[in-house]
């Protein structure tokens, strides 16, 4: 059973481009988290979604980011107009039912580099 | 005052120690309590989590929760050097309020194990 994939593992960016960051959650979940953790600084969430709905965005910049779990495919993270300060790993994290929601698992992040 | 405190450490011992990592809260709300492993440039690895008070044990692992005095404990017996790692503990309230998909995590102990 394949666990949480994230894509790409890494990407580079200059700052004003757009980032798209992928997740699929592992088979059977429907539920997705995005965390991003900056250098020196813990995890820190930004959004959850479920299938075509967006549960929490708490945690979201308010410009700029953007999350959407569409029925069919991927969780895509958007970063648009990107700043240095946008340099951060980007974990995503899935749970399989909602009494579950405690226990999520993670991938492997994106690391994105804002040159 | 952040929601929950972590001592960064390093926490260096030599292998076969017993290691302690501890996080403490001020949030009420939490119920949920999880220790992940972060290796390295990896995502985070759930080991291990309880639901309210009380102690779990798992192999070489033992959690406790004592929500009296928000506190919350890791101890891995016979430690290796394999277990060197980042240790986050990450903690959620319970379903039905406005944030239970929120995992709220400390800044993560650096642990070193030396043979």
């Amino acid at each position: 059973n394949a666990g949480v994939m994230q894509n790409p593992r890494h990407l580079v960016r200059r700052r004003g481009q757009e980032a798209r960051l992928r997740c699929s959650p592992m088979k059977g979940h429907s539920h997705v988290y995005w965390y991003r953790q900056l250098p020196e600084e813990g995890l820190k969430f930004m959004v959850y979604l479920q299938k075509e709905n967006i549960i929490d965005e708490s945690g979201m910049p308010k410009e700029r980011f953007s999350a959407e779990f569409p029925k069919e495919g991927p969780s895509i993270l958007r970063i648009q107009q990107v700043v240095r300060g946008d340099s951060a790993a980007y974990f995503c994290a899935s749970s399989p039912l909602q009494s579950s929601y405690n226990e999520q698992f993670f991938g492997p992040g994106t690391r994105l580099t804002v040159l | 005052q952040k929601e929950v405190e972590q001592d960064p450490g390093p926490l260096s011992v030599p292998e076969g120690a017993i290691v302690s990592l501890n996080c403490t809260y001020s949030n009420s709300a939490f119920q949920y309590f999880m220790w992940y492993r972060q290796y390295s440039r990896k995502g985070p690895e759930l080991l291990m989590y309880t639901y309210s008070s009380g102690n779990k044990e798992d192999g070489r692992f033992t959690a406790q929760v004592d929500k009296s005095s928000k506190y919350i404990s890791l101890f891995i017996r016979d430690s290796q050097p394999s277990d060197s790692a980042t240790y986050l503990c990450a903690m959620s309230p319970n379903a039905g309020g406005t944030s239970y998909g929120k995992l709220t995590f400390g800044q993560g102990t650096i642990l070193t194990v030396h043979p």
